[in-house]
């Protein structure tokens, strides 16, 4: 069974750096074709998509963040690590990690079918 | 980025009813489309993934049709449970992105 779970500090002051974990199991980090990718919604608004990770060290970002945002993993300890720097009371929202699909056939896909709780972090001075 | 907007921003429904939801993108994303169902205090729940394929254990009643730029998913009767809001999501192109979401609510 595959699980993905986000921890981290839910308090972060402006222009401080964000780090946040995501610790899997049920699969591995390793594996050809596995992707992590970081999902946040802000109080009363639409998902957006942040960054992913493959197997392969591949990285992908949203180009509005991919200055602020460095997005690592560790096959060793199962986790995948989201920084943000200079948050902003705007990054006020509840930040997901999620596994990407892979169908019956085995073909890996960018969408999301496996997702953490999220975890909720306010921005404020 | 490739932009996804959603129609309408706001459906109310009966239960019991069939409920139609779109979706439309600035550019072909082929049938690289998904659509997720969240719930308040939940994480998303992945309903359909390549624009038609229900996800593992995704009822019947939920289906995805279109590719291209016009993409629509229909809920055929709604249940009590289906009172959430819906989003696509795109993964042709990067930045992956999510459309502004159709709230579903009862009527």
């Amino acid at each position: 069974q595959i699980t993905l779970k986000e921890s981290g500090p839910t308090l972060v002051r402006p222009t401080q750096t964000l780090t946040l974990t995501c610790s899997i199991s049920g699969f591995s980090l390793s594996t050809s074709g596995v992707g992590v990718g970081w999902i946040r919604q802000p109080p009363g608004k639409a998902l957006e998509w942040l960054a992913l990770i493959h197997w392969n060290d591949d990285k992908r970002y949203r180009p509005s963040l991919k200055s602020r945002l460095t997005i690592t993993m560790d096959a060793f300890t199962n986790q995948v690590v989201l920084t943000m720097t200079n948050m902003d009371p705007v990054d006020t929202a509840t930040y997901y990690c999620a596994h990407r699909l892979r169908d019956t056939s085995g073909w890996y896909h960018d969408a999301f079918h496996v997702w953490g709780q999220g975890t909720m972090v306010t921005v404020s001075s | 980025e490739i932009v996804m907007t959603q129609s309408p921003a706001t459906l109310s429904v009966s239960p019991g009813e069939r409920a139609t939801l779109s979706c439309r993108a600035t550019q072909s994303v082929s049938s690289n489309l998904a659509w997720y169902q969240h719930k308040p205090g939940q994480a998303p729940r992945l309903l359909i993934y390549g624009a038609s394929t229900r996800a593992t254990g995704i009822p019947a009643r939920f289906s995805g049709s279109g590719s291209g730029t016009e993409f629509t998913l229909t809920i055929s009767s709604l249940q009590s449970e289906d009172f959430a809001v819906y989003y696509c999501q795109q993964y042709s192109d990067w930045p992956r992105t999510f459309g502004q979401g159709t709230k579903v609510d009862i009527k």
